[in-house]
């Protein structure tokens, strides 16, 4: 079965200090991988999307990035982190045109 | 650009009461139209989704959403909510065009006992 890793659960980094989560998928190919943010009373926003290793869309402009350098592996990245960057951070995949989307246990990024 | 709209960000009903939560989006291409739930403490899982076909569409747990295409519309509706409906929920669109996977600002629902 598919299932969907995230880490790390909890985080907190200092102002200007670098970023790395992770996520990979297991038990499925070629999947599309997405990375939100979740706040309250905004819902999910949409920072990333990927549908192929090394194909990363943007679509907030802001201190962060996105990398896939494996089929199964999505990486949100920052290289000095801001106070406004602090919040609840989700991995998501989906497979095809018309299945669902699938989310990881998310990240709490906490920055002081 | 794509966007979701909910309009009802909170939503206080009593058991047995009807639901439904609005929710509208923009895209002019094809779209795959979804609502999740998210109980608290827990992860978004799927309630319903529609692709083609029949626009009234049912889900887990008593819900269905209908599509309305000349609205840009898909509502979610349940005859008669429980205590245990209270959760959050969330609109979402994928469009097959662009891989996008957006998502409204949710509605939380409290059912009252």
């Amino acid at each position: 079965s598919q299932t969907i890793h995230q880490w790390p659960a909890t985080l907190v980094q200092p102002v200007g200090s670098p970023l790395s989560l992770e996520c990979t998928v297991e038990g499925t190919s070629n999947p599309n991988l997405y990375w939100y943010r979740q706040a309250a009373g905004r819902g999910l926003q949409l920072l990333f999307y990927s549908v192929g290793i090394g194909q990363i869309s943007s679509e907030v402009p802001q201190n962060l990035s996105a990398s896939r350098p494996q089929d199964r592996q999505f990486i949100l990245s920052s290289k000095k982190l801001l106070l406004s960057d602090s919040g609840f951070y989700l991995c998501a995949w989906s497979v095809g045109v018309s299945a669902e989307a699938f989310f990881g246990q998310g990240t709490r990024l906490t920055v002081v | 650009a794509q966007s979701v709209s909910q309009h009802n960000h909170h939503v206080i009903l009593s058991e047995a009461a009807s639901l439904e939560l609005g929710c509208n989006y923009s895209y002019g291409g094809t779209v795959n139209l979804f609502w999740y739930v998210q109980y608290p403490g827990q992860h978004l899982q799927l309630l319903l989704k529609y692709f083609s076909g029949d626009p009234l569409v049912k889900g887990i747990k008593g819900f269905e959403a209908e599509f309305i295409k000349s609205k840009f519309s898909f509502n979610l509706r349940k005859p008669s909510v429980q205590w245990s409906d209270t959760a959050e929920y969330f609109c979402a669109v994928f469009t097959s065009g662009t891989y996008k996977y957006i998502f409204g600002t949710g509605t939380r629902l409290k059912v009252l006992a």
